[in-house]
């Protein structure tokens, strides 16, 4: 069945530190994937599509065909960014993937 | 500028009794969802209606049923509530159900006791 995985339920990082978080699709063609961000007591909202190749917040994500992967980054964590991550596949018949908490240490 | 809204925020049910979840979006969009968020299990779609006259089953849609009222009104009914039921309710609406941004409202915590 075509859907998204997100293998890491929590990711714990220092401030400063890179973060990483995975998301990897089981479908093939050429995808449009997504990332949401829920901060706590705000509603989950867009971070950044794959479409727009652009930089959020100083996160961006690559899509990856040969790995199937989509996974979100930032070179330097700030504490601002812990928060619920979502990897979202561009058809939303489907459910997203199992969220990823990051929690930003100082 | 109020987005998508659902209502109530809060609703304690006891097992076997019945509820809906209101939802509107003031955005004109075609497509509304309905999403369960369970720890571990991340955010489950329920059902979804692609546009107006039309709804669908998700992922886990045993349990409940659907109204789509009109072009801005999605509701989620529970018919018997089971604690299996208790989780926090997402509803959602984007312009089409692929390639768009999706717009969350803040959440239903329901609990089944």
């Amino acid at each position: 069945a075509q859907r998204v995985t997100q293998p890491e339920k929590l990711l714990s990082v220092f401030k400063g530190a890179p973060v990483e978080l995975k998301c990897n699709y089981s479908y093939s063609g050429s995808p449009e994937l997504f990332w949401y961000v829920q901060y706590s007591r705000q509603r989950l909202q867009l971070l950044l599509r794959h479409i727009s190749r652009e930089s959020i917040k100083g996160f961006t994500a690559d899509l990856n065909k040969g790995e199937t992967s989509f996974h979100l980054k930032k070179p330097f964590a700030q504490e601002e960014d812990s928060a619920m991550y979502y990897c979202a596949p561009d058809d939303y018949k489907l459910s997203f993937g199992a969220g990823t908490t990051v929690t930003v240490r100082a | 500028n109020a987005g998508v809204t659902q209502t109530p925020k809060f609703q304690v049910l006891k097992t076997g009794q019945s509820m809906t979840l209101q939802c509107a979006q003031d955005m004109n969009h075609n497509s509304m969802y309905w999403y369960r968020q369970d720890p571990g299990m991340g955010l489950r779609l329920i059902y979804y209606s692609a546009s107006e006259g039309t709804t669908d089953k998700g992922e886990v849609p045993n349990g409940y049923n659907v109204s789509r009222l009109n072009k801005r009104e999605f509701s989620l009914r529970l018919e018997s509530a089971a604690p299996s039921q208790t989780s926090v309710y997402f509803c959602a609406s984007s312009e089409a159900t692929g390639g768009n941004t999706i717009y969350f409202g803040e959440g239903s915590w329901l609990t089944v006791v």
